[in-house]
């Protein structure tokens, strides 16, 4: 299995309140995304990350905003949380082709977030 | 707008029947296609891929998948399934020059009884 951890896995939090999750590798790969998955949407795009301090917005970025100092860690926070953003959050990752191909992503385990 | 249409939200199927799952994405360009199984509160696993070549493609567990460009399709089958393949099945795509970025389906239950 690919080398990702998210943290936390589980997070209970009010509405109003500052979140962040953490998504840490170790296979240095220069490509990280971040998708929210719900009931009959699938997963959508939220954020996603080509190299250290290049970042992209996906689908569904409102209320998100992320972060990448360095190779191994990306961060998705949540400024002000809503019961909107309630959802499970995955992060993958992909090597760069370098070659114009497509590189597979691979997905952590999750995180589930409860906004109350 | 690009996207991609699984019609059954949940298939149930007996064991040692056989299954297809349907997918369909919304343009004829040059796209590279999945298929990703999530197993009970797990992350997702890849089944298997195309980007080019033959249009059948096997992947693991049994599933095959076929790409066919004129109705842009590419449904996913196993002939005999199994209690543990009891999963949700999710269809992508990338469309070609959007830097990787994947789009799902809304998934497909796969509910295997005895």
């Amino acid at each position: 299995d690919a080398g990702i951890t998210q943290s936390p896995r589980h997070k209970v939090t009010e509405t109003g309140t500052p979140v962040t999750l953490r998504c840490h590798q170790t296979e240095n790969h220069r490509y990280m995304y971040w998708y929210r998955q719900d009931p009959g949407h699938g997963l959508r795009l939220i954020h996603y990350s080509y190299g250290v301090k290049d970042t992209d917005k996906g689908e569904v970025s409102d209320g998100y905003s992320v972060s990448r100092s360095k190779t191994e860690d990306f961060l998705l926070t949540l400024e002000s949380a809503t019961s909107s953003q309630t959802s499970v959050y995955f992060c993958a990752i992909s090597e760069s082709s370098g070659s114009g191909g497509y590189n597979e992503q691979f997905f952590g385990p999750g995180t589930r977030l409860t906004v109350l | 707008a690009q996207s991609v249409t699984q019609l059954d939200s949940q298939v149930p199927v007996f064991e040692e029947a056989p299954v297809e799952l349907r997918c369909n994405y919304s343009s004829s360009v040059s796209v590279y296609l999945f298929w990703y199984v999530q197993y009970p509160n797990q992350g997702l696993q890849l089944l298997l891929k195309y980007l080019s070549g033959s249009t059948l493609v096997k992947g693991i567990n049994g599933f095959e998948a076929e790409f066919n460009k004129s109705q842009t399709s590419f449904h996913l089958r196993k002939p005999s399934v199994h209690i543990s393949d009891t999963a949700e099945y999710f269809c992508a795509v990338v469309y070609t020059g959007t830097a990787s970025k994947l789009t799902f389906g809304t998934g497909t239950r796969l509910q295997v009884t005895l």
